[in-house]
């Protein structure tokens, strides 16, 4: 079945210890998104690809990084994490990112992060 | 991308029908209207998408007036596996969806 896979589902990483999470997609849609959803927050948008273009949110710190080697793969990097960022990571993909909210994103089910 | 305002919580009973409204005053002309579910640890996934009027797929309906400064989404027959955070959006494309609180649904036997 075409969908978004995360991996790991769960990744502990120490202060300082720069991680790597990865998403993959197999509908091979042009646009992939990260999110941060701590808990019991709504997802946040850190940036996104829009094939090899990528566009990052004012707001979202320089200590988060992202990767699209390919249309198939989009990594976030995260080089010193901090106990604030201790959170769920959502990667998403939509076909094209049309306007008007019409195209519909599809979400892999997550990569929760714990900080030590 | 417009505001959206929604109930924080919800609380319903197993085969009851479930409404959840969501208002968006500043909703653009070309913006559609999408709802997003959410269960405990595990990514949003989509629901309903409309434009105007009324939209029905298997899963659920969304009510939307002439106005549309406003939907309504419609569960029938809820049971205890639709308890999640349903999540209301206006607009939105290539530059992300900015989620609002969304509406944490709970559903008792």
């Amino acid at each position: 079945d075409a969908m978004v896979i995360q991996n790991p589902r769960y990744q502990v990483t120490q202060f300082g210890k720069p991680v790597t999470l990865s998403c993959s997609q197999t509908l091979n849609h042009n646009v992939m998104y990260w999110y941060q959803q701590k808990s019991s927050q709504a997802p946040k948008l850190l940036f996104h690809y829009y094939d090899k273009d990528f566009n990052n949110e004012a707001d979202t710190p320089d200590n988060f990084q992202s990767r699209r080697p390919n249309t198939s793969f989009c990594f976030l990097d995260i080089r010193s994490p901090g106990l604030g960022d201790a959170a769920m990571y959502l990667c998403a993909t939509s076909r094209d990112g049309s306007a008007a909210g019409v195209d519909t994103q599809y979400f892999g089910p997550g990569t929760r992060l714990t900080v030590l | 991308l417009a505001k959206t305002t929604q109930p924080i919580s919800m609380d319903s009973y197993e085969g009851q029908e479930v409404n959840i409204t969501c208002s968006h005053n500043n909703i653009a002309t070309n913006d559609y209207i999408t709802w997003y579910q959410q269960f405990p640890s595990q990514g949003p996934r989509f629901i309903i998408q409309g434009y105007k009027t009324k939209v029905t797929n298997e899963v659920a309906s969304l009510f939307i007036p002439a106005d549309r400064k406003s939907s309504t989404l419609s569960l029938p027959r809820v049971s205890l596996s639709d308890t999640a955070v349903y999540y209301c959006l206006a607009g939105g494309g290539a530059d992300g969806l900015t989620f609002g609180k969304g509406t944490h649904l709970i559903i008792q036997p």
